[in-house]
């Protein structure tokens, strides 16, 4: 089954270090998003992108960045974790080719950071 | 998220029917979604009205908009256990993005 699938499901960092998350999916989805999720907020657009190459900033984007070399993965990168992104990260992706046009998005597990 | 506004908390007997309400602020979008979220998991469609629709109704789900209000409503029927989630709210803000709410919290109880 086709399926996304997100790693490290857990993972916990210092300030100041390097992160990646990762993001895989096996449906051909060329829409693939990132959100983080944190009490009383929901879930917040980090990034999205709409197919190879293109890449685009949600509404929280600083500190964060990605990157789409093919259809498949959209690793999120924090260039210096910070404590305020401690959150629960989670990527989606879309297919707008589907023919429904319901912009359903298919979500991972989830990716727990804490950021000490 | 902070366009879409929704209550935290909901608690609910098993057997009665449980309402969740959501408020929105883009009138043009096309799609209104309802999201689940079982503990420790992504979230997951529930069910999706087209904004030209007052009602859409699937099983125990009951899914009601005004567009004039800009309000959406989730009403399931004799709710269950396994209902326990916690419920997004979700507008589409343009062909391919979504913006949620702060999703409602519901825990059934016996």
């Amino acid at each position: 089954d086709a399926e996304i699938t997100q790693s490290p499901r857990h993972k916990i960092t210092e300030t100041g270090r390097q992160v990646t998350l990762a993001c895989h999916q096996t449906w051909n989805h060329n829409n693939m998003f990132w959100y983080r999720q944190d009490l009383g907020h929901g879930l917040r657009l980090i990034h999205y992108s709409y197919g190879v190459q293109d890449t685009n900033k949600g509404e929280v984007s600083d500190g964060y960045s990605v990157s789409r070399s093919n259809t498949e993965d959209l690793p999120l990168t924090l260039e210096s974790a910070a404590s305020s992104q401690t959150s629960v990260y989670f990527c989606a992706s879309s297919d707008p080719t589907s023919g429904r046009r319901t912009g359903e998005l298919f979500f991972g597990e989830g990716s727990r950071l804490t950021v000490l | 998220g902070e366009d879409v506004e929704q209550s935290l908390f909901l608690s609910v007997r098993e057997g009665d029917s449980s309402v969740i309400n959501c408020t929105y602020t883009d009138s043009s979008s096309t799609y209104l979604y309802w999201y689940k979220q079982e503990p420790g998991a992504g979230l997951q469609l529930l069910t999706y009205i087209f904004s030209n629709m007052d009602m859409k109704q699937d099983q125990r789900l009951t899914v009601l908009l005004n567009k004039k209000d800009k309000h959406l409503s989730l009403r399931i029927a004799d709710t269950q256990t396994g209902d326990s989630a916690i419920y997004f709210c979700a507008e589409s803000i343009d062909d391919y993005k979504l913006s949620f709410g702060a999703g409602t919290t519901v825990t059934v109880r016996a």
